[in-house]
């Protein structure tokens, strides 16, 4: 069965302090990966998605910035931390969607990592 | 631009109640819709994806309705336990990357 996995489970980082979270997925290969942020009161915002190695696309201009290293593990960085950076941060995976094929990947939904909250102090 | 919109934005029932937590969007070119459950600083977890083909899904006391044609979804949860506590989230699949979700519905189930 597929997992995904989150961490840190808790962060507080100083601002202006770099930043590193992971998400690694297992038990299914090639898979979309995404970013989520969780504000309070706003909702869940797509911050980046990944459809494959090295291939990452930005919703949101921001402080952040994703890479996708290896198939299967994505990482939500940054080089400076805003107050405003602070939040729930979640990553997600649903089955790849091949252009031309989009009815497939629309027979799947999207599975949920645990979260990160992040507070930057 | 995909619009998601959850009635109510919090709900207080006692315990054993039947309820329906409402959930519409704009753009009826959808893929699938899924519902989830968030609880206090916790992931989301799946409850029900409907296709866009399907009309409903059912899991144990959940039931989730689809009417693409006029951009609604329902949850219906029979016979409400306080561990239904939890904000519910839906979500619709407009495509490739797209999923957007709602604010969500805050259920209070009280014993």
């Amino acid at each position: 069965s597929q997992t995904i996995h989150q961490w840190p489970a808790t962060l507080v980082q100083p601002v202006g302090s770099p930043l590193s979270l992971e998400c690694t997925v297992e038990g299914t290969s090639n898979p979309n990966l995404y970013w989520y942020r969780q504000a309070a009161g706003r909702g869940l915002q797509l911050l980046f998605y990944s459809v494959g190695i090295g291939q990452i696309s930005s919703e949101v201009p921001q402080n952040l910035s994703a890479s996708r290293p290896q198939d299967r593990q994505f990482i939500l960085s940054s080089k400076k931390l805003l107050l405003s950076d602070s939040g729930f941060y979640l990553c997600a995976w649903s089955v790849s969607w091949d252009r031309g094929r989009q009815t497939k990947g629309g027979l799947y939904g999207y599975t949920f990592g645990s979260g990160t909250r992040l507070t930057v102090v | 631009k995909q619009e998601v919109t959850q009635i109510p934005a919090a709900l207080s029932v006692p315990e054993g109640e039947n309820l329906v937590l409402n959930c519409s969007f704009t753009d009826s070119a959808i893929y699938n819709l899924q519902w989830f459950r968030q609880d206090p600083g916790k992931g989301l977890t799946s409850l029900l994806l409907i296709q866009s083909s399907q009309r409903e899904q059912t899991s144990g006391r959940l039931n989730a309705s689809l009417d693409k044609s006029s951009g609604r979804s329902t949850l219906y949860i029979a016979a409400s336990q306080p561990g239904d506590s939890a904000t519910y989230l839906c979500a619709v699949n407009s495509g490739y990357s797209t999923l957007t979700f709602g604010k969500g519905t805050m259920l209070l189930v009280s014993p």
